[in-house]
């Protein structure tokens, strides 16, 4: 079965760091493209970023580019978010996800249960 | 950047027709992804690359695209088809993703 499981939220202040890992299984990790989305309480989700499955290719939304780092490990089957100068709009649930392709092409299957990251004072 | 704009909401009787749309400029162009999310659950792929379904997904999910609209039609809705559901691209002049803001079903 594929698996993925998010792990690392929890509290900080602002300004503060925390790293997120999702620890995959059921699937050569190595092969697969993988990225993060998060959803703030009540909201939509959102797009945070994408690694490709040799870490040649790496993608940041916006908001959190220079502040956010994506890295993989494909030797423990891992996935990481290195999340620095937390605000607190970057409350949310992070989700990670297994990205499936072709060309130009992605979608994303399966998707983690979430961890919630909580940026307060 | 690539906008994608969904109704807020769509209700629908059981064993009804329910249509979601998503607009984007000349979106037909793209692939469109669609995502259904359950209260306190994580999001499960129903519709990939406009109109192929996951294994798993009932038939009664189907999607088209074309033109500026992406649709999902969800057939012969049932109770259990209740919850968020939002559509995705790619957009490769940014190299960005982009979701719709989210679609919730209300089955009456």
């Amino acid at each position: 079965e594929v698996q993925l499981v998010e792990s690392g939220g929890g509290l900080v202040k602002p300004g503060g760091s925390l790293r997120l890992s999702c620890a995959a299984s059921g699937f050569t990790f190595s092969s697969y493209s993988m990225n993060w989305v998060r959803q703030a309480p009540g909201k939509g989700l959102e797009w945070v970023s994408s690694i490709s499955s040799s870490s040649s290719y790496i993608y940041y939304a916006d908001s959190v580019k220079g502040r956010f780092t994506i890295s993989r490990d494909n030797a423990k089957n891992s996935l990481y978010l290195q999340m620095n100068s937390l605000r607190a709009e970057d409350t949310a649930v992070y989700y990670c996800a297994r990205i499936l392709s072709y060309g130009d092409v992605s979608w994303f299957d399966p998707w983690g249960q979430g961890t919630l990251v909580t940026v307060s004072s | 950047s690539y906008v994608l704009t969904q109704p807020p909401s769509v209700s629908v009787a059981p064993g009804q027709t329910a249509r979601i749309t998503c607009g984007g400029n000349n979106i037909g162009s793209k692939s469109v992804h669609w995502y259904q999310q359950k209260p306190g659950q994580a999001p499960v792929l129903v519709v990939y690359d406009d109109s192929d379904r996951p294994s798993g997904i009932p038939e009664r999910f189907s999607g088209s695209n074309s033109g500026n609209t992406a649709t999902l039609t969800i057939s012969r809705v049932e109770a259990g088809d209740e919850a968020d559901y939002y559509c995705q691209v790619w957009d490769s002049s940014s190299a960005h993703v982009v979701f719709g803001g989210g679609t919730k079903l209300t089955v009456l």
